[in-house]
């Protein structure tokens, strides 16, 4: 079954508000990784998370890989009408990849 | 550099038959992974291919199969399709597989009617 969960599943906000997806495994994951897919488009790498307690930032975008390296998190701070689509993180276990089962998030401008 | 080319963009077959899907990756890439996208089970790993070994296998029936030739191009076959096969299938390769991040090509979508 499912082993990488993400909350919320869909999350609407006013542009310039902030917005969180958090993504919790029920395994420990070897790193994280972070996706965004375009409504009709394919899912676009954005960043890989290795290290405990990792966080990465990407200009408006924060990464976070958890201490237990099983939960991770993605934080866009004053969201823009281009940061919509959805956003899945994604992480190694063993010799399986999991992707979670993504956010989807509307910008209404 | 050209990306993941994935061929065709669009397929409609019928229950029962069979297809094959293509994907090229990325020049340089040597891994290829399969990926089976829809509304209601979202991205499912089907499988990842490194210098035309099968290295890791999700967990998709005997009639999901793959192949990757030595220049690193790879093709996904399904047998005896099924209505539930309908689907947005994605390939992504990288330069050696993981930890590195994947790089998608737009797909197939495939109807079975």
């Amino acid at each position: 079954g499912q082993q990488v969960m993400q909350i919320p599943q869909y999350q609407h906000v006013q542009e310039g508000e902030d917005f969180t997806t958090y993504c919790n495994s029920s395994t420990t994951l070897s790193n994280i990784q972070w996706y965004k897919q375009r409504p009709g488009g394919h899912p676009v790498f954005l960043i890989q998370l290795v290290k405990s307690g990792e966080v990465k930032k990407q200009k408006r975008l924060t990464f976070q890989f958890g201490e237990a390296k099983k939960n991770s998190s993605l934080h866009i701070t004053a969201t823009q009408t281009t940061d919509v689509g959805t956003y899945f993180c994604a992480g190694h276990t063993g010799n399986q990849f999991y992707f979670g089962t993504g956010t989807s998030l509307t910008v209404i401008p | 550099k050209a990306g993941v080319t994935q061929t065709p963009r669009y397929l409609i077959k019928t229950r029962g038959q069979q297809v094959t899907l293509s994907c090229s990756p990325i020049s340089g890439h040597r891994s290829v992974s399969w990926y089976q996208q829809t509304p209601g089970q979202g991205l499912q790993f089907l499988f990842e291919y490194f210098s035309e070994t099968q290295r890791n296998k999700g967990n998709f029936p005997g009639r999901f199969s793959g192949r990757q030739f030595s220049n690193s191009r790879s093709e996904m076959n399904v047998s005896t399709l099924e209505l539930g096969d309908s689907a947005l299938y994605l390939c992504a390769s990288s330069f050696q597989g993981p930890p590195v991040g994947y790089t998608f090509g737009s797909g197939t979508r495939l109807t079975v009617v």
